[in-house]
């Protein structure tokens, strides 16, 4: 199947701190997508990745689309409280045309002040 | 500027009673998705549509229907609930296929916290 496998589960980190979270796939994708999860809320996308290699950023948010087609990287520079949340990988599940995503487990993210 | 819209927010059911989840969209998105998630799951796909009057299943569609009469509206049902259906339930849609594009992204309600005792 199409399972994104993310680490670490969850982090607690102090404010300040860079955080380095991946998503890995058995399976090849063709998009990659970053949403973030604040408490009590829905997903809101961060970043979306086209191409094998790709990196782009989105304020202090950068993410990479693996070589291998098969894993993503998000990292978050210099955290503050407001990045508290659960972050997750996503991509086009072939199971439906890709007309549906596929969501990995999420990484939660404590941020000490 | 309501994007997407999942009534009730909270409620709590005994088992075998039936119950609809309603989300209604004001973007004239055309694809709209209905989602689970439990702790340390993720998001897990129900049931979805590709359009008005149209349905198909997801990952976990079982004990689940829903229907797409209106193109804004997108309607999830439970039969008869079961304590494994206990979870936040999620509303998202999307204009075109996935909501792959960074510029027509899903969007995402801000869910049901259901309870089934």
């Amino acid at each position: 199947g199409q399972q994104l496998n993310q680490s670490p589960q969850s982090m607690f980190i102090q404010e300040g701190e860079d955080v380095s979270m991946n998503c890995t796939s058995s399976s090849i994708f063709n998009t990659w997508l970053w949403y973030k999860q604040d408490p009590g809320e829905g997903p809101v996308l961060l970043i979306a990745l086209y191409k094998a290699g790709e990196l782009t950023s989105n304020g202090r948010l950068t993410a990479q689309f693996g070589i291998t087609r098969k894993d993503s990287f998000l990292n978050i520079s210099a955290s503050i409280p407001s990045d508290v949340g659960i972050y997750f990988c996503a991509g086009p599940r072939t199971d439906t045309g890709r007309r549906a995503l596929t969501f990995g487990s999420g990484t939660r993210l404590q941020v000490q002040p | 500027n309501a994007g997407v819209t999942q009534t009730p927010k909270f409620r709590v059911l005994k088992t075998g009673q039936s119950m609809t989840l309603l989300c209604a969209q004001d973007m004239n998105h055309e694809y709209m998705y209905w989602y689970r998630q439990d702790p340390g799951m993720g998001l897990r796909l129900i049931h979805y549509s590709v359009g008005e009057g149209t349905t198909a299943k997801g990952e976990v569609p079982d004990g689940y229907n829903v229907s797409r009469l209106k193109k804004q509206n997108f309607l999830l049902g439970l039969e008869s609930a079961a304590p494994s259906q206990t979870s936040v339930y999620f509303c998202a849609s999307s204009y075109d296929q996935a909501g792959v594009y960074s510029n027509q992204p899903q969007h995402f309600g801000d869910g049901t916290r259901l309870s089934i005792l």
